[in-house]
């Protein structure tokens, strides 16, 4: 079973519009969340953390973390076509250092379209 | 300041021969991460080392799959006898120690098998 599990699969958006991706973890071990994004043809970038129950914003984007239910969400407000990739959220048993790995789940394939 | 850096961008092998994939971490990492990634599977961990020291190869292959980090600026991946089912995208990311440091991915090598 996957561990990480992410939704929808694929979202399309008008650009200016909100975007809003999914992420639940089924190990209780990992309480550390990030949100990475992928264009194509590049390695996967990291976007934000969040290892805190509630919101945490970073310009347009803002994720938030429901430790009880192990649920992550990110919402990307005034969405832009450059936005449009394929976003992963991973999550790790450690909150930082070089002490843990990343278990990333399949990833949303976000597009806006103009 | 450059980021990872993955060596060969692409590489194509013949069924059986062996394919090794290079991997230069940022400098003051101390953590690097080999994940690969295919369509069907996302992104899957393979193996980590922390100050050069193996950590954790959890998800490597045993029989044919090796890694090793010889000196803090490189890591390499070998592959011996490939099949075409190690076709992926070979991803390398580093680390700093400390919390809430991201592992930065480099821009992977495309191995094709044929």
């Amino acid at each position: 079973q996957q561990k990480v599990q992410q939704s929808p699969e694929s979202l399309s958006v008008p650009e200016g519009g909100m975007a809003s991706l999914n992420c639940t973890s089924s190990d209780r071990n990992f309480q550390y969340f990030w949100w990475y994004r992928q264009h194509s043809g590049e390695g996967p970038k990291a976007l934000m953390s969040i290892f805190s129950d509630g919101d945490k914003k970073e310009g347009r984007f803002t994720a938030h973390l429901n430790k009880a239910s192990l649920h992550v969400s990110l919402h990307i407000r005034d969405s832009q076509p450059s936005d449009s990739a394929l976003y992963f959220c991973a999550a790790s048993e450690h909150g930082g250092g070089s002490n843990y790995k990343l278990t990333f789940g399949k990833g949303t394939l976000l597009t806006v379209t103009p | 300041n450059a980021g990872v850096i993955q060596t060969p961008r692409h590489k194509v092998t013949g069924k059986g021969q062996e394919a090794t994939l290079w991997c230069e971490p940022i400098s003051g990492h101390s953590a690097v991460f080999w994940y690969r990634q295919t369509i069907v599977q996302g992104l899957e961990f393979l193996t980590y080392f922390r100050n050069q020291a193996p950590i954790d190869d959890s998800g490597m292959p045993k029989e044919r799959f090796s890694a090793q980090m010889p000196n803090q600026s490189h890591s390499t991946l070998k592959i011996q006898s490939t099949q075409p089912q190690d076709s992926a995208v070979y991803l390398c990311a580093s680390s700093r120690q400390g919390n809430n440091q991201a592992p930065l991915f480099g821009e992977g090598t495309r191995l094709s098998v044929l």
